[in-house]
C-alpha cells in the first residue's frame, strides 16, 4: 500500500512550458485534492474530485487544469508556466471526504524560470 | 486577506518542556479546526483536530484549545520532544465534512532542543 505518491518530485520549467503533475493513490479513496503551498501562505485548494469524472475549482484555479478518469489518478495541468506558479504542489486523498481524514503525498517542488 | 493566521514563524523550546503553538481566525463560519505536521520532504500528516463545540480535545502528548469568542485555538506540546521538530499548520473548516474547504495558516516551525 503506496499510499499517496506523486511525480516528479521536482521539476524546472520555463515561462511558457507545459506539463502535468502526476497524483496517484492505491487507496480507492473518491475524494481527491490539489494544493500549493507558497513560504508564509500555508497551503490553497487548487482543484478537488469527489470522484471519477467529477471535478470543481478551489481556492487558486487559475492556470491549472484536472481531470478524473479513474479512481486512481488525478492529474495536475499547467498549460503555459508563469513563474508565479512556482511553488510546491501537494496531492490529497480521502475516503470519506472528511478534513481530518486527508492523506497527502510528499509533494512536487516547482520553479518556473 | 489571510482567515487563519500563525503568527510566530518559529518557535524553539527546550526537550521536556511545553511547545505552545497559536492559531488565530476571522471567520465565524469556521466550525472545525485542525493541526498538521510536516516534516521536510513530506506531505502534512494530520495530528489532532477539535469542533467549535469542545473547547478542549487532548491525544496523548497533544492537546488542542479553542477560545471561540476570541478566535483564538493554540496547541500544547507536553513533554516536547526532538522528534516534534516540524512545521506545524493550523486549519479551519466550516465542519469535519467538507475536506475541500478547509483554510491553511502560514505554518510555525517548531525546533526542540536536545
Amino acid at each position: 500500500n503506496a499510499g499517496v505518491t506523486q511525480t516528479p518530485k521536482f521539476q524546472v520549467l520555463k515561462t511558457g512550458q507545459s506539463m502535468t503533475l502526476q497524483c496517484a493513490q492505491d487507496m480507492n479513496h473518491e475524494y481527491m485534492s490539489w494544493y500549493r503551498q507558497d513560504p508564509g501562505m500555508g497551503l490553497r485548494l487548487i482543484h478537488y474530485s469527489v470522484g471519477a469524472g467529477i471535478t470543481d475549482q478551489g481556492e487558486v484555479p487559475n492556470g491549472y487544469n484536472v481531470s478524473r478518469s479513474t479512481t486512481e489518478d488525478f492529474p495536475l495541468r499547467l498549460l503555459s508556466a508563469a513563474p508565479s506558479q512556482t511553488s510546491v504542489y501537494f496531492c490529497a486523498s480521502s475516503l470519506t471526504g472528511n478534513a481530518d481524514t486527508q492523506y497527502f503525498g510528499p509533494g512536487t517542488r516547482l520553479t518556473v524560470l | 486577506d489571510q482567515q487563519v493566521k500563525q503568527n510566530s514563524p518559529s518557535l524553539s523550546v527546550q526537550e521536556g518542556r511545553i511547545s505552545i503553538l497559536n492559531c488565530d481566525y476571522t471567520n465565524s463560519m469556521f466550525d472545525y479546526f485542525l493541526w498538521y505536521k510536516k516534516y521536510p520532504a513530506e506531505g502534512p500528516t494530520f495530528l489532532i483536530s477539535i469542533s467549535s463545540i469542545k473547547d478542549k480535545n487532548e491525544d496523548g502528548r497533544f492537546t488542542v484549545f479553542l477560545n471561540k469568542s476570541a478566535k483564538h485555538l493554540s496547541l500544547h506540546i507536553v513533554p516536547s520532544q526532538p522528534g516534534d521538530s516540524a512545521v506545524y499548520f493550523c486549519a479551519a473548516s466550516p465542519n469535519n465534512n467538507a475536506g475541500n474547504m478547509l483554510t491553511f495558516g502560514g505554518g510555525t516551525r517548531l525546533m526542540v532542543k536536545p
